[in-house]
């Protein structure tokens, strides 16, 4: 099946401090991964699309000096909270197209996501 | 605009049948996907409709008619541990997902 690990998992941090969360899909290759945000009790809303080796594509609303994503590989995708406040609060997760496989190409799978928690 | 519309909460009886219904109006539609996701975890893939018709996987099965908007999430043989959010998404044009709100399942004893 196809596999997307999220690290971490869990996160606390002090207020203006960055941070790295990485995603990677394990048993196939993403050209294109995804970055969404999720508050409690509301939907996943979109926040980047991330191009393997090239500038991600960002959201209305969503300030990419803040959020910064890089693609590196073809399995792996970072997005680094800069400067961390406290309405930064919230479960960030991936998601990872199959490149390769024309029948499914267009199903995300997810990261199990991120908690984080800016104090 | 864009717009995806499903129950905010459903109730049912462990056993028993249970369909969710999403209405959605986007630009353009490359495809209606059902996620479940239980609090506080990540979304996981449930179902893929691009064609017309019903989709059956095991106790899940998946509705779509495009010509109407609409789409439905068909749970059989309800379990508890079914009890979760289900996620109704469509794959516009751009090639991105746009989620509804979610439907919260509960499942009874």
């Amino acid at each position: 099946g196809a596999v997307v690990s999220q690290h971490p998992s869990w996160v606390i941090c002090k207020s203006g401090t960055s941070v790295k969360i990485e995603c990677r899909s394990l048993d196939f290759q993403a050209t294109t991964m995804f970055w969404y945000r999720q508050f409690p009790k509301q939907s996943l809303m979109l926040m980047a699309t991330s191009n393997e080796g090239s500038k991600a594509t960002y959201e209305q609303g969503v300030e990419k000096d803040k959020f910064l994503i890089n693609h590196a590989s073809l399995t792996l995708s970072t997005l680094t909270v800069t400067s961390a406040h406290p309405e930064d609060s919230s479960f960030y997760i991936c998601s990872a197209r199959n490149s390769a496989r024309s029948v499914t190409k267009n199903i995300q799978y997810f990261g199990a996501g991120t908690r984080l928690s800016v104090l | 605009g864009q717009n995806i519309d499903q129950p905010t909460e459903m109730t049912a009886t462990e056993g028993a049948i249970v369909q969710i219904n999403c209405t959605y109006q986007t630009s353009g539609f490359n495809g209606l996907f059902w996620y479940q996701q239980h609090a506080g975890e990540a979304p996981t893939f449930l179902s893929y409709n691009v064609l017309d018709g019903l989709e059956e996987k095991g106790r899940f099965s998946s509705f779509l008619s495009r010509s109407k908007g609409y789409s439905y999430l068909l749970l059989k043989e309800l379990q508890m541990k079914d009890s979760a959010s289900y996620l109704c998404a469509v794959n516009n044009q751009g090639g991105k997902l746009i989620f509804g709100q979610g439907t919260e399942l509960s499942v009874k004893p």
